[in-house]
């Protein structure tokens, strides 16, 4: 099946820094990458996506970023938080329309 | 609007138990999906459905067994629980084939 690999597995910055969290993938046919943020205890949510018609997509201070023919896509995140410590993952829709997750980024905002 | 429930939020199961998962969203959502996250592993897709009487296998689908008789309702049995069976189970429902709503999960343990 679909293999994602995303780096890195931990990322600690300081509040009001950016962070990158970037994921490789190796099917040609996917077309919809989103990125979920998963909170200590609680399931996974969406907080952005992008098809593949798009190189980029902004929503406040979240970005996402698609190279198709590099066969990778990144999360950007500025003037980052505390809230926005958690655990990030890259997913896309695979072959069988089925989401192929990464194995997930642990970011610590440090005040 | 709950959302997609989970019940129970844990359990301690001994080796050679069965046990059933249920899975409830009010969201008339068509698709529901079943994962399992493990450390460092991202989410692993169990068994899914795209319709009520309708279910099939995903990633990782040996030792499990699954029932969507009602729209809402998506079950997740385990008929002789192993300890490679712990994990952190996660419920999901979509309105179609992209973004998914996930519950707050049920880990479980087994001894």
């Amino acid at each position: 099946g679909e293999n994602v690999e995303q780096h890195p597995s931990t990322l600690s910055v300081q509040e009001g820094d950016s962070a990158v969290i970037k994921c490789t993938y190796s099917d040609s046919a996917s077309n919809y990458f989103p990125w979920y943020k998963q909170e200590l205890g609680k399931g996974p949510q969406l907080i952005i996506d992008i098809r593949s018609n798009v190189g980029e997509k902004k929503d406040q201070r979240i970005a996402v970023t698609l190279n198709k023919t590099a066969k990778h896509f990144s999360l950007h995140i500025t003037e980052t938080q505390p809230e926005d410590s958690a655990v990030y993952f890259c997913a896309l829709e695979d072959a069988g329309n089925m989401l192929t997750f990464g194995g997930g980024t642990r970011l610590m905002v440090k005040p | 609007n709950a959302g997609v429930t989970q019940t129970p939020k844990f359990r301690v199961l001994k080796t050679g138990q069965s046990m059933t998962l249920l899975c409830a969203q009010d969201m008339n959502h068509e698709y529901m999906y079943w994962y399992r996250q493990d450390p460092g592993m991202g989410l692993r897709l169990i068994h899914y459905s795209v319709g009520e009487g309708t279910t099939a296998k995903g990633e990782v689908p040996d030792g499990y067994n699954v029932s969507r008789l009602k729209k809402q309702n998506f079950l997740l049995g385990l008929e002789s629980a192993a300890p490679s069976q712990t994990s952190v189970y996660f419920c999901a429902s979509s309105p179609q084939r992209y973004e998914q709503y996930f519950g707050p999960g049920t880990r479980l343990t087994v001894t």
